[in-house]
């Protein structure tokens, strides 16, 4: 199995502060990584797709990189929408996902 | 707009079948372009895809659970179908149906269904 580890598991950060979450692979999955964005009660939101490529609708503020086994989910100005869970996950070998790290309010 | 829905009981006793449906709707299962894809959500585990169809009936599950999953395509009625066999309290999760785009040796996911809560107990 590729595990996927995210860090951190949790942030405090204001509005307009630039995040960033990290994502690493167990074993090297290229760029088959995507990040989603979950709020309570919803299901997740695709945001970036093979690691680094914007799903349509999605803000340019939200920006992925890496390949291999580290990757990195960047938001340039943090707003009010974007404090919620996020995820990433590999489908280089079957899929798993990464245990979540979520942004709270300063 | 693409939706997908989920239905079926919330409660399943230990040791039966969990079944769920999910239905389609904006659009077709019969695709040549996406895959459609079920994914659970538990506190334990965190999220954990369970398996994905495409509209031919192929089917790629995960091996964690593949013994216990069958997932199945009704093309005439615009549905997937999920059943899980001998669940435990473990099963206990949201479940979410969702559209796939295959890559590589497995997918994402770009259209989730809303998700619905499946407990296992007696």
């Amino acid at each position: 199995d590729i595990q996927m580890t995210q860090s951190p598991s949790a942030l405090s950060a204001s509005v307009g502060d630039r995040v960033t979450i990290t994502c690493r692979a167990s074993q090297s999955i290229t760029s088959w990584l995507a990040w989603y964005q979950q709020k309570p009660g919803k299901a997740p939101k695709l945001l970036i797709y093979k690691a680094s490529s914007l799903q349509s609708g999605v803000p340019s503020r939200f920006s992925g990189s890496g390949s291999g086994t580290e990757f990195t989910l960047t938001i340039s100005s943090l707003q009010p929408d974007d404090f919620a869970t996020y995820y990433c996950q590999q489908y280089d070998t079957y899929s798993t996902f990464g245990q979540g790290t979520k942004v709270e309010i300063k | 707009q693409l939706q997908l829905q989920e239905s079926g009981p919330g409660l399943v006793k230990p040791s039966e079948t969990l079944s769920l449906t999910c239905t389609v709707s904006g659009g077709s299962v019969i695709t040549s372009s996406y895959y459609w894809g079920w994914i659970r959500q538990s506190p334990g585990k965190g999220l954990e895809w369970i398996g994905t169809i495409y509209y031919s009936g192929s089917t790629y599950y995960n091996p964690s659970l593949k013994s216990r999953v069958t997932i199945s395509v009704d093309t005439s009625k615009n549905q997937f179908s999920l059943k899980l066999s001998s669940v435990t309290a473990t099963d206990t999760a949201v479940y979410y149906c969702a559209r796939a785009i295959a890559a590589a040796g497995s997918c994402f996911f770009d259209y989730w269904g809303q998700g619905i809560l499946v407990a296992v107990s007696s």
